[in-house]
């Protein structure tokens, strides 16, 4: 498994504004996602964010709107910019090791946008 | 293309009582198979898996869920549930990524 901290756990933004969602790791990954959880849904994935390269989006994500850093194999960061209401969801980060099969997840950022 | 079908959205049972929560999966390459719990106000842990072998396969928790590769099933089972087990519960089938159901409340009730 994996320990994973995601920075910071909840945030009240106002619209208009970007906010910048910090994911670590305790040791090295190979893949760290980042997903979305809209109220009352599933997990939808955003982006696979890749070390020393551009992330690679989902269909119906952009980098403008959700730029995604990793300059290492244990820290990523997603931002959510030029926020709207429609953008309060929790955002999860999570990780999978080597040839696993398996995503452990971190506990979430919950946002709410005004 | 894959997909998950979670066909309860809410289930409801009284303590110590067995439940079962179902989901059925479409796949068109090897199957995945994923179960992930989800406190109240917590990420995601995840339950067990099925990746190959036997079908009956056991997780944390008391937990186990059986794939059923001719009815395209993998469901979650426990005989006897407790109070803790309040949670959401998602399947999920992973290829190339990982594919969320939509969920199933699970609500236990002394």
């Amino acid at each position: 498994s994996a320990v994973i901290s995601q920075k910071p756990s909840r945030d009240i933004c106002q619209r208009g504004t970007s906010l910048t969602i910090q994911c670590q790791v305790d040791s090295q990954v190979t893949m760290m996602f980042w997903y979305r959880q809209q109220p009352g849904q599933s997990l939808t994935l955003i982006a696979t964010a890749n070390q020393g390269s551009e992330a690679t989006y989902e269909s119906g994500f952009v980098i403008d709107k959700f730029p995604i850093s990793r300059p290492n194999l244990t820290f990523s960061t997603l931002t959510v910019s030029n926020m709207s209401p429609e953008d309060s969801s929790i955002y999860l980060c999570s990780v999978a090791r080597g040839q696993s099969y398996e995503q452990y997840f971190g506990p979430g950022t919950r946002l709410t946008v005004t | 293309a894959q997909s998950v079908t979670q066909l309860d959205s809410q289930v409801p049972v009284f303590e110590e009582a067995p439940v079962e929560l179902r989901c059925n999966y479409s796949s068109s390459v090897s199957v995945y198979l994923f179960w992930y719990v989800q406190y109240p106000n917590q990420g995601l842990q995840l339950l067990l898996k099925y990746l190959s072998g036997s079908t009956l396969v056991k997780g944390i928790n008391g937990f186990e869920a059986e794939f059923n590769k001719s009815q395209t099933s993998f469901h979650l089972r426990k005989p006897s549930v407790h109070i803790s087990d309040t949670a959401e519960y998602f399947c999920a089938v992973l290829g190339g990524k990982l594919i969320f159901g939509q969920g199933t409340e699970l609500s236990v009730k002394p």
